[in-house]
């Protein structure tokens, strides 16, 4: 059975700092890892999506890499804003035909970023 | 549609009452999600479809709760005879297919149910 863990549970930085958030998973066989952001009382968006044949992804600040033989990623925010502030959520998706799998996520991150 | 679709968006109910949310995925998209989130916690699976048949129905707290898959398309959850700890948020995903395609999964708004 497939475990996500976040660490961790909780961050809280001064603005302009970088922020490292990190995802372990359990079970290397998966087919993606998808990051998530949600703000209090919201849905979650989507932040990155990593293939599990790539390494990493990048979007604006956001970075996210993937080492799925030691079954982790790590996502980036550069310059941190206290636009960033929210929880931020890992996910891994099985591979097709996956028998018992299914989309599995971590406890999440909650972000705090200080003006 | 551009998105997944709830709806309602927020529904209060007295206990006691049955309650159906509503889930419109992204067009085409055969697999399907349905999450619980209670105040400050994290993601609770309730179940999952892939097309019209539900694999796993695990995540289901108890009987009252049930959910169907019409077309391959719209998703209904129904909550029976609410109790108070049913009140939380009610998230609904989907993508092209169990393993996420090539976009991943997109999450609707969230339909807030709250029971008094």
């Amino acid at each position: 059975k497939q475990e996500v863990t976040q660490i961790p549970a909780a961050l809280s930085v001064p603005e302009g700092e970088n922020l490292v958030l990190n995802c372990s998973f359990t079970d290397s066989a998966i087919y993606n890892l998808q990051w998530f952001r949600q703000d209090p009382g919201k849905g979650l968006t989507s932040l990155l999506l990593i293939q599990s044949s790539q390494r990493e992804q990048t979007s604006g600040r956001l970075n996210a890499s993937l080492d799925k033989s030691s079954g982790r990623s790590t996502l980036y925010i550069a310059a941190s804003q206290p636009g960033d502030s929210a929880t931020y959520l890992c996910a891994v998706s099985p591979r097709p035909k996956a028998a018992g799998n299914k989309l599995t996520f971590g406890g999440g991150t909650r972000v705090l970023v200080k003006p | 549609g551009a998105g997944v679709s709830q709806s309602p968006s927020n529904k209060v109910t007295e206990k006691g009452k049955d309650v159906e949310l509503r889930c419109d995925p992204i067009s085409g998209h055969t697999a399907l999600y349905w999450y619980r989130q209670s105040l400050g916690q994290g993601l609770e699976f309730l179940i999952y479809f892939q097309g019209n048949s539900a694999p796993d129905k695990s995540g289901l707290p108890s009987d009252r709760f049930s959910a169907e898959r019409t077309g391959g398309s719209v998703s209904t959850l129904t909550i029976q005879r609410t109790q108070q700890e049913d009140s939380a948020v009610y998230l609904c995903a989907s993508s092209w297919n169990l393993s996420g395609g090539p976009s991943g999964y997109t999450f609707g708004s969230g339909t807030r149910l709250t029971v008094v």
